[in-house]
């Protein structure tokens, strides 16, 4: 089975930097997705990384191991437009679907 | 360019009763898939299509059904609901087969009473 694990909730206080952990143990890899999702709104696209290394996108950057079945995402300068479930997804080869964490809810505080 | 598009946007349905799920994806995406979620579970992949027919599937029972349709159009049935399917139903589509970069609709917001 595969089993992606991720903190339910995190605070962090507006303009500080946050960092979002993701482990795996998937029957293969083909990727590691961030997505970001608004209340009451669709999941969209942050972040994927395929090879080791960190990947910079403006204020949000994802790092990946695969060897250590490991992801974060790092939040720079947090905005309170940042509160928002984080959702870290993984491909696996053969499928073309992706298996979710359960997503982890970030509040942004003044 | 218009986004991935779910019809309805809410329903409430009955224990029962059976429902359908509308999803056009982006124009030109031929992939689609569809996902359960629900506080508890995040996202649960429920089955992909692509090319008018059924390419992968998740582990849910077999009141879960769907179609493709030639302009890539899809469609979910629930048939015999429970409340247990209470939930938000996202579609996501894809130009291709291969994990490439998902889009997710809106998603139909399902309660079921």
């Amino acid at each position: 089975g595969q089993n992606i694990d991720q903190p339910t909730e995190m605070t962090a206080t507006e303009g500080a930097i946050v960092q979002i952990n993701c482990t795996y143990q998937t029957s293969g890899f083909n990727g590691l997705f961030w997505y970001q999702q608004h209340a009451g709104e669709a999941p969209t696209f942050l972040s994927y990384n395929v090879l080791d290394g960190l990947e910079e996108k403006g204020r949000f950057s994802s790092f990946l191991s695969r060897s250590k079945g490991y992801s974060y995402l790092l939040l720079k300068e947090l905005q309170m437009k940042d509160s928002a479930s984080y959702l870290c997804a993984v491909g696996v080869p053969g499928a073309n679907n992706l298996f979710f964490g359960t997503g982890t809810r970030l509040t942004v505080i003044p | 360019k218009a986004g991935v598009t779910q019809t309805p946007r809410y329903l409430i349905k009955t224990r029962g009763q059976q429902v359908t799920l509308s999803c056009s994806p982006i124009s030109g995406h031929r992939s689609v898939s569809w996902y359960q979620q629900t506080p508890g579970q995040g996202l649960q992949f429920l089955f992909e299509y692509f090319s008018e027919t059924q390419r992968n599937k998740g582990n849910f029972p077999g009141r879960f059904s769907g179609r493709q349709f030639s302009n890539s159009r899809s469609e979910m049935n629930v048939s015999t609901l429970e409340l247990g399917d209470s939930a938000l139903y996202l579609c996501a589509s894809s130009p291709s087969r291969g994990n490439t970069e998902a889009f997710f609709g809106q998603g139909t917001r399902l309660t079921v009473v």
